[in-house]
């Protein structure tokens, strides 16, 4: 099956820096790659997706690149503000909305 | 507002218990997901609905045993739990199935095994 790995598990950055988060996957056949932000006490909020036959794709402060030849994709936030405090986590599927999460992000902003 | 609700928020059971999640989404979504999220692990399908049918059972124990009566509604049913168990149960939603589409999850079901 499919395996996701996600780097790193805690990033520290202070508020209007950038953060980047890394996922890469192992089965080429993966087309759909969608981001999830967990806040405490809720479930995993989508807040980008993309597919695999786009490369990038931004929503305001927000950007998602893939690489489908080297099988990794990555979470940019730029702009950090305390309430993008929160666990992130990515996932992958190929097919049948199977996704395969990664083990999550925990993403502290600084004031 | 997920349009995914998820009760009870919490749990506390003993081994011996029974007890029930419910999960009902307001999106008109036809799929149904359960997850079981623990401490430091990737979220892990449990089981998957599509139009009320089963699709996916992903080898989880017969202990937990879910039912899906309509497309609005996926309950879990749990008997004879162990403390592994101990974890929060997510529930989901998507439009359909074979063909990618995000998931919508609810806030889940914090269980505690006793």
């Amino acid at each position: 099956g499919e395996n996701v790995e996600q780097h790193p598990s805690t990033l520290s950055v202070q508020e209007g820096d950038s953060a980047v988060i890394k996922c890469t996957y192992s089965d080429s056949a993966s087309n759909y790659f969608p981001w999830y932000k967990q806040e405490l006490g809720k479930g995993p909020q989508l807040i980008i997706d993309i597919r695999s036959n786009v490369g990038e794709k931004k929503d305001q402060r927000i950007a998602v690149t893939l690489n489908k030849t080297a099988k990794h994709f990555s979470l940019h936030i730029t702009e950090t503000q305390p309430e993008d405090s929160a666990v992130y986590f990515c996932a992958a599927s190929k097919d049948f909305n199977k996704f395969y999460f990664g083990s999550g992000t925990k993403l502290n902003v600084k004031p | 507002e997920t349009g995914v609700t998820q009760t009870p928020r919490h749990l506390v059971m003993g081994m011996t218990n029974k007890k029930s999640l419910k999960c009902e989404q307001h999106l008109g979504h036809n799929a149904m997901y359960w997850y079981k999220q623990s401490a430091k692990k990737p979220l892990e399908l449990m089981f998957v609905y599509n139009f009320k049918e089963q699709t996916e059972n992903n080898s989880v124990p017969s202990r937990f045993s879910p039912e899906c009566p309509n497309s609005s509604h996926l309950f879990l049913h749990l008997h004879t739990l162990q403390p592994e168990d101990s974890a929060l149960y997510l529930c989901a939603s998507s439009q359909e199935l074979g063909n990618n589409q995000p998931q919508h999850f609810g806030d889940g079901t914090r269980l505690s095994i006793l």
